[in-house]
């Protein structure tokens, strides 16, 4: 069975740092990946995902994620951060010897981005 | 090109009440996903169709909830009897169904608070 994990419920960073948030993944096929942003009361918005080829795929916002299969993860990045980065991320996984429907998410992590 | 909308965005019912959510996906696609996110948890997978195939049902949608999707265009989500225990976001997300790698968008969800 597909699962997703996200080791940390809140990540602080500074304006103008970089960010990282992370996510790992368990899949018994080809892992799909999907990072996904949601501000408060509101649904969630696609930011980016992998599905194959370069290991470093570019979203929306500046941010990135890289793929990576030994370690099974695909944590998010950013450059240099804004206070309006500040909201709720959900990493997402389909794995494709399921069929490639079913999208599993993460319980989310909290990002607080400080003036 | 319009996204998913769903409707109502805020529903107060007593426990008992039978409730209806609807959600329109976007025009051209015959995949619609059906998810419930309660506070501090990442979206949990309930349903999905395929055009108006319901191909899958989570555990967690117990016999009180229904859903269907008549026409392969809109859907509907009911939950009759609610309980306290329901209250929660329901999520409605669309999808093209001719990739496995193809990015769900969601709609706004519709905030269910059963007292």
């Amino acid at each position: 069975a597909q699962s997703v994990a996200q080791p940390e419920d809140q990540v602080n960073v500074a304006e103008g740092n970089p960010l990282t948030v992370k996510c790992t993944y368990s899949v018994s096929g080809n892992p799909y990946l999907f990072w996904y942003v949601q501000y408060p009361n509101r649904g969630l918005q696609f930011l980016l995902k992998y599905i194959t080829g370069d290991n470093l795929v570019k979203g929306s916002y500046g941010f990135e994620a890289e793929f990576n299969k030994s370690q099974t993860s695909f944590h998010l990045k950013k450059p240099s951060a804004l206070v309006s980065d500040s909201a709720l991320y959900f990493c997402a996984v389909r794995d494709s010897s399921t069929g490639g429907f079913k999208t599993i998410f993460g319980a989310g992590t909290r990002l607080f981005v400080k003036a | 090109d319009t996204g998913v909308s769903q409707d109502p965005r805020h529903k107060i019912t007593k426990r008992g009440q039978n409730v209806t959510f609807r959600c329109d996906p976007i025009s051209e696609h015959n995949r619609l996903y059906w998810y419930r996110q309660t506070l501090g948890q990442g979206p949990e997978f309930l349903t999905y169709f395929q055009n108006e195939a319901q191909l899958e049902k989570s555990r967690l949608l117990s016999d009180r909830f229904s859903a269907e999707r008549p026409k392969g265009s809109f859907s509907t989500l009911e939950i009759q009897r609610t309980e306290q225990g329901d209250s929660a976001m329901y999520l409605c997300a669309s999808s093209r169904g001719d990739a496995e790698g193809n990015t769900i968008y969601f709609g706004e969800g519709s905030w269910l608070t059963v007292v």
